[in-house]
C-alpha cells in the first residue's frame, strides 16, 4: 500500500479482555513506532522498532502491553486483560531507516474499553 | 518525560492572519520536526531542520531553530481555515513529541 496502515480502525471492548491492533507499515521501512495518544493529550511512545535490532520497549506501561514485528513488515501491539484507562487512540507510524528521518503516521487505532 | 514542549496549548486568530508557535526542548539534538493532526487522527510531517540549520522554509510555513535556547518556532502566515489543527514539534532522537499547539483559524 501507498501509507501506512492500522486495523482495526475503532475497537470497543470490555474490561479485562484481550485485544490486538494491528500495524502494515510502507514497504521498505525498518523503523517501526507505536504511540498512544489519550483524548486532547500528546503522543505517549510505547515502542520502536529497528530492522533486526532489538527493540527499545522502554515506553511500555506495564507488562500487560506487548508488541512484536514479524519478518520486518507488519506489527502487531497486544494488550491483555485490557483497562479503562487503556482507552486511547493507538498510533502506528513507519520511517525509512532510523530514529532521525520523517515519520508516516497510520490513521490510528481508537480503543474504547467499557 | 516530554522531550519538547509546545508553547501556546491553544491559539485562536482570524484567517489571514499569522500563527506563530514555540517549541522547547531539554537535551541536544540532530534535527528538529514539526507535524499536523487534524481530528485526532494520523499525522502528517511538515517540516525539519536540522542542528545547523537557523531558518527553513516551506510554503507558508517558516521554521526557525535556536540550539542555543533549545527552542524552535513554527510560523504560518496568512492563515486559512483548513489550517486549524494541533501542530506537534518531535526531537526524534528521543523518540518524543510534544503536547501539542491547538490552532483554530477564524473565518
Amino acid at each position: 500500500g501507498a501509507g501506512v496502515s492500522q486495523s482495526p480502525s475503532n475497537k470497543v471492548t470490555e474490561k479485562g479482555k484481550d485485544v490486538e491492533l494491528r500495524c502494515d507499515p510502507i514497504s521498505g521501512h525498518t523503523a517501526l513506532y507505536w504511540y498512544r495518544q489519550s483524548l486532547g493529550q500528546g503522543l505517549e511512545f510505547l515502542i520502536y522498532f529497528q530492522g533486526n535490532s532489538a527493540p527499545d520497549k522502554s515506553g511500555l506501561p506495564s507488562d500487560r502491553f506487548s508488541a512484536e514485528r514479524t519478518g520486518g513488515s507488519v506489527s502487531t501491539l497486544t494488550i491483555q486483560r485490557t483497562q479503562q484507562e487503556d482507552s486511547a487512540v493507538y498510533l502506528c507510524a513507519s520511517s525509512l531507516r532510523d530514529r532521525a528521518g520523517e515519520l508516516f503516521f497510520g490513521e490510528g487505532s481508537r480503543l474504547t474499553v467499557l | 518525560s516530554q522531550q519538547g514542549e509546545e508553547d501556546p496549548q491553544a491559539l485562536s486568530i482570524q484567517e489571514g492572519e499569522n500563527a506563530t508557535m514555540n517549541c522547547s526542548y531539554k537535551t541536544s539534538i540532530n534535527n528538529l520536526q514539526w507535524y499536523r493532526q487534524n481530528s485526532g487522527r494520523g499525522l502528517v510531517h511538515l517540516i525539519l531542520i536540522r542542528s545547523n540549520e537557523r531558518e527553513k522554509h516551506s510554503g507558508r510555513l517558516r521554521v526557525t531553530l535556536d540550539t542555543s535556547k533549545k527552542s524552535s518556532s513554527l510560523l504560518i502566515t496568512a492563515s486559512r481555515a483548513a489550517d486549524t489543527a494541533s501542530y506537534f514539534c518531535a526531537t526524534h532522537e528521543k523518540l518524543t513529541f510534544g503536547t501539542g499547539t491547538r490552532l483554530t483559524i477564524i473565518p
